[in-house]
Parts: structure tokens; sequence; C-alpha cells
């Protein structure tokens, strides 16, 4: 069974930087997308990131684009969601998910809580 | 990237069907049959319910089932059951750097 564990999460002022990670388990991670996707508190989902399977492809949607960065290390199973320049508005559950497909999120985490608040 | 539409709010009694629609663009759910469906429940992690239009997953009911036509697909649950009152989201490939969800849809199993 697939497991997706996040972490960094936390309190940080605007315009400062962040780093969450996504553990895997449970699954071939070198064969799959991983994806962050984001929710605020009682609102919607909003796709934030994806990478592919070795790395190769990175798509960022245009509300992030130049300030947060996808990367993963297959070798320890995680993906990484480098966040710099956070505004209030990037205050959110984050999830990762995992997928063998480009547009879908199959396994999904429990999140993490990113605050941005001076 | 606009998000794509749902009504806010639907509901049914129990043992009734229920459709969900999610209108997007021909820059989306128009051009990819890459549409996807996901059931959350307060609190807890959205899980997916649908893929590729009318795909199911394996373990998810039967009673889940997806369509499309033109720019709007669509979710309907058969047979509501009380534990299928939950938030449903839709989404749609859009290209490169676009993977639309819709604005969701509280279900009331009444």
């Amino acid at each position: 069974e697939a497991q997706l564990v996040e972490s960094g999460g936390g309190l940080v002022q605007p315009g400062g930087s962040l780093r969450l990670s996504c553990a895997a388990s449970g699954f071939t991670f070198s064969s799959y997308w991983m994806h962050w996707v984001r929710q605020v508190p009682g609102k919607g989902l909003v796709w934030v990131s994806r990478i592919n399977s070795d790395g190769t492809i990175r798509n960022n949607a245009d509300s992030v684009k130049g300030r947060f960065t996808i990367s993963r290390d297959n070798a320890k199973n995680t993906v990484y969601l480098q966040m710099s320049s956070l505004g209030v508005d990037d205050t959110a559950v984050y999830y990762c998910a995992a997928s063998l497909h480009i547009a879908v999120a199959y396994d999904w985490g429990q999140g993490t809580l990113v605050t941005v608040s001076s | 990237q606009s998000a794509l539409t749902q009504p806010a709010s639907v509901s049914g009694s129990p043992g009734q069907s229920v459709t969900i629609s999610c209108t997007g663009s021909s820059s989306d759910v128009g051009t990819y049959n890459y549409v996807s469906w996901y059931q959350q429940h307060p609190g807890k992690a959205p899980q997916l319910l649908i893929f590729d239009v009318n795909k199911r997953p394996s373990g998810v009911s039967s009673r889940f089932s997806g369509s499309k036509s033109g720019n709007t697909a669509s979710l309907t649950i058969s047979g509501l059951q009380a534990e299928d009152e939950a938030d449903y989201y839709c989404c749609s490939y859009g290209g490169s750097s676009s993977l639309p969800f819709g604005g969701g849809t509280k279900l009331t199993v009444l």
C-alpha cells in the first residue's frame, strides 16, 4: 500500500522560504509522477507543481512560477518543494500525491500546513 | 489557468442518484480525456474516484461513474449512501503548466 508522508510545514514570515518534503513508501517511487497540491483551509484544491519519474520534466502553476521549485531524490524516495518569496496567499495545507499518470493524483499524503504570517 | 466550474452544492436522499457537473473549456475538458474526480471528507486527504473521464481505480464502488460531453464532465453517484456526504472535486489536464481543479461541490445526503 502506498504511503506518502509530508513534512516541513510551519510558520514563516512573508518573503521567507521553506522546503517541504514528502517521503514515499509502498510503491516503486522512481516510476511515478509526483504532484504537489495545496488547499487553503475551507477552500478548494489547487494544483501547484509536478515532476516526472526521473526528474527531467517539471511543471509549475503560473501562480508559483519563479518562486517554487519541485525536485526529487529517487534514492531517498522523496520529493521536495522549495518555496521562496512566500506571501500570505501561499498559506495552505500542502499535499503531495503520486501517480503513474501526468494528470491524476492517485495516492495522497495527509498534508502539511504552511502558514505565512508576520 | 481558470478553475473549472462546479455547483457549490447538491443534495439527494438515500438510494437516489445525483450528478455533479464540471464545466471547463476547449483548453482542458473539451480537448483532453484526462478528467478526474476526487472525494474529500472533512479533515481528510482527497481520494481518487474517477480518472480518464470514466475509469475507476480498484476499490472504488461502481456506484460512482463519470462521463463527458464537450466542455462539461459529470460525476454520477447512484444509490446514495450517508457515507457519500463529502466534498467532490473535478480536475482536468490543461497542458504543460495547467491542471485546474473545480471549486468543489458539497454533497448533502438528506
